[in-house]
Formats: C-alpha cells, structure tokens, sequence
C-alpha cells in the first residue's frame, strides 16, 4: 500500500517571497509522483510530473519539484510566488504498473498575500 | 483542448434516494476513474474502470456504488441508497493508454440531507 504525506495543511507567504511545500510518500513499488492544483471551485489540474529521468522537474508557471529516493520526498518549490498561485496543493503517487490509481496527501492551501 | 466535463455540477438530494453523477471523459481515453472528497478531507480513489470492467476499487465502493459506460462516451456514477455520509465533492477522472497523466473533471458537489 502506498501514503502520501503533506505536513503542513497551510503556508502563507507573501507575494515575491519563495515557497516549499513538503510531500513525503511510502510505497514498496516504483511510483510515479504527481503536483495536482485546486483553484477555488475548480477541478484538479496537474501541476507537474516524475515518471523517471532527471530527478528535478518543472512547470510551465515557475514552479519546480526534486524527486529524492532515499529521503522518499518529491517537495514543491517556486522561488517567487504571485497572488494568482493561491490554490490547494495535491502531491499524489501512483503505481508504475497495473491501473494505476492516485493516492493523494491531504493538501497544503497556499495563501499568498500582498 | 479537450476536457473531462461533469454534470450536474451540484446535487442535492434526500437520504435513501438514489443518485446518477455523469462524466464525458476525453474522447480517446481509455482508463476512467472517480474519486471524492469530503469536506476538508483527502482525494480518495473509489474505483478504476477499463474494457467495460472494474479494473480496481477501494473499501469505500460497496454494493451501494455501481459505475457504467452506457454509451460509449458518458462514464457514470450512481449511488442507490445514498446516506449523508456520501456528502462529498465527487471527481471523475481519464487516461489515456500507455499515458501516466490523469485528467481531472471540475467535480459534482454531492449534499445528502
């Protein structure tokens, strides 16, 4: 069975200043590691994805992940937030083979404030 | 850009009534799921779908949940007995073969009263 865990349930920062959000996972298997976004009363959108490869990935709006195996983490990062990335922050894992379900954190709400 | 789309996009019913949450997945996706999340708790996974089969389902898919492909291209949800504690936002989700992304629908707000 595989757990996703993000400890912190809310960051604040101020607008320009950087962000980390923490993901830790448990899986027996290889997974895939996925950053999902909630917008108010929106859906989830895929932020960005470790399949395998270089171990650091990017999304198109700055933000950027580091998969690290022996610290079992894929932690989010943006080195200068705008009031627009003020969303829910979903990390996920799924497994490599089979169907593949996502098993999800509990979320970080990112504020971000002038 | 194609999209999953969902319907209704909020549902409020009585306890014990039955309920049907539809889902238009991406056209050429194969792998279809749904999900839900009660207030200010996790995303969890209910259940996979593929080749007009269950592929997988979580504790939480019991006999009161069933899913569907009626048509080729609506994937649905129902729940025939629903309680409150179904009261969730219920996402429907799709995949392409031999593609790792999900993608995601805007979700039906369900509150059982």
């Amino acid at each position: 069975a595989q757990s996703v865990t993000q400890l912190d349930s809310q960051v604040p920062v101020f607008e320009e200043a950087p962000v980390e959000l923490r993901c830790n996972y448990s899986s027996s298997v290889s997974v895939y590691l996925f950053w999902y976004v909630q917008y108010p009363n929106q859906g989830l959108q895929l932020l960005l994805k470790y399949l395998s490869g270089s171990t650091l990935v990017e999304s198109i709006n700055g933000f950027e992940a580091e998969f690290n195996k022996s610290q079992t983490s894929f932690h989010l990062r943006k080195p200068s937030v705008h009031i627009s990335d003020t969303a829910e922050y979903f990390c996920a894992v799924s497994d490599v083979t089979g169907f593949q379900k996502l098993v999800f954190g509990t979320g970080t709400r990112l504020l971000v404030s002038p | 850009e194609p999209e999953v789309t969902q319907t209704p996009s909020h549902q409020v019913t009585q306890m014990g009534q039955e309920v049907i949450l539809r889902c238009v997945p991406i056209s050429n996706h194969l792998y279809f799921y749904w999900y839900r999340q009660i207030l200010g708790q996790k995303v969890e996974f209910l259940v996979s779908f593929y080749n007009n089969e269950i592929s997988e389902k979580s504790e939480i898919f019991d006999d009161q949940f069933s899913v569907e492909r009626p048509d080729g291209s609506n994937f649905t949800l129902k729940i025939r007995s629903t309680k409150l504690e179904d009261s969730a936002m219920y996402f429907c989700a799709s995949r392409a073969r031999g593609r790792e992304t999900q993608y995601f629908g805007p979700g039906t707000r369900l509150l059982v009263l």
